[in-house]
């Protein structure tokens, strides 16, 4: 079974810096099964990126990820006040169906 | 526009069960594969189930092997979720999630239904 292990636990940052987000697979996996997801409480997450690097409809250019094999990264280049919440990287497998990370919570700093 | 939107949860007693439902719209639902995801509280994402468009393929998770059965209803755009032998680590809110063809992540999701296992 491949893990997914995001880092760090919590982020902490100012709106306008830049966040890098990590996610670490315990065997590589393919780049077109990564995505990442934002969760605010109380609301539907929201996929961000498919395929380790490919921004879902509507999701604004400071979004970006990137990565291959076992290393996967999420960067938000300049922070928004509307950016700060629970950030999750997401594999599928075709003999273990879907993963997620245990998440990464970004909070202002 | 996308909307799915969840119903059917409660409070039920280990070893009881309940379906909960998702009702879509905005989008040709037979096209699409339907999830269930959940969410224990304080703890993070776990994937349930998937349903293909056509019915014939359904995948769970280990936790829910044998316990859970996803269906879906093309004619009324809707997905199930029964849930049997329910037990207290079930607790969590379920949301629904569609995945659009060809695509392993899951694009839209609804609000969620909390499903608490207590007695």
């Amino acid at each position: 079974e491949i893990v997914l292990t995001q880092s760090p636990g919590t982020l902490s940052l100012s709106p306008g810096e830049r966040a890098t987000l990590s996610c670490r697979a315990s065997q590589s996996v393919s780049s077109s099964y990564l995505a990442w997801y934002q969760h605010k409480p109380g609301q539907a997450p929201r996929l961000l990126i498919f395929g380790a690097s490919n921004r879902a409809t509507g999701i604004p250019d400071r979004f970006s990820g990137s990565g291959s094999g076992t290393d996967f990264t999420l960067t938000i280049s300049r922070l928004e006040p509307e950016d700060f919440a629970v950030y999750y990287c997401q594999k599928y497998g075709t003999s273990t169906g879907y993963t997620f990370g245990q998440g990464t919570k970004l909070e202002i700093k | 526009q996308v909307q799915l939107v969840e119903s059917g949860g409660g409070v039920v007693q280990p070893g009881g069960s309940l379906r909960l439902s998702c009702v879509a719209s905005g989008f040709t639902f037979s096209t699409y594969g339907m999830h269930w995801v959940r969410q224990v509280p304080g703890k993070g994402l776990e994937w349930v189930s998937v349903i293909s468009t056509d019915v014939n393929n359904r995948y769970y998770a280990d936790s829910v092997k044998g316990r859970f059965t996803i269906s879906r209803d093309n004619s009324r755009n809707t997905v199930y979720l029964q849930m049997a032998n329910l037990r207290a680590e079930d607790t969590a809110m379920y949301y629904c999630a569609r995945s659009e063809p060809g695509r392993f992540s899951f694009d839209y999701w609804g609000q969620g239904t909390p499903v608490t296992v207590s007695s």
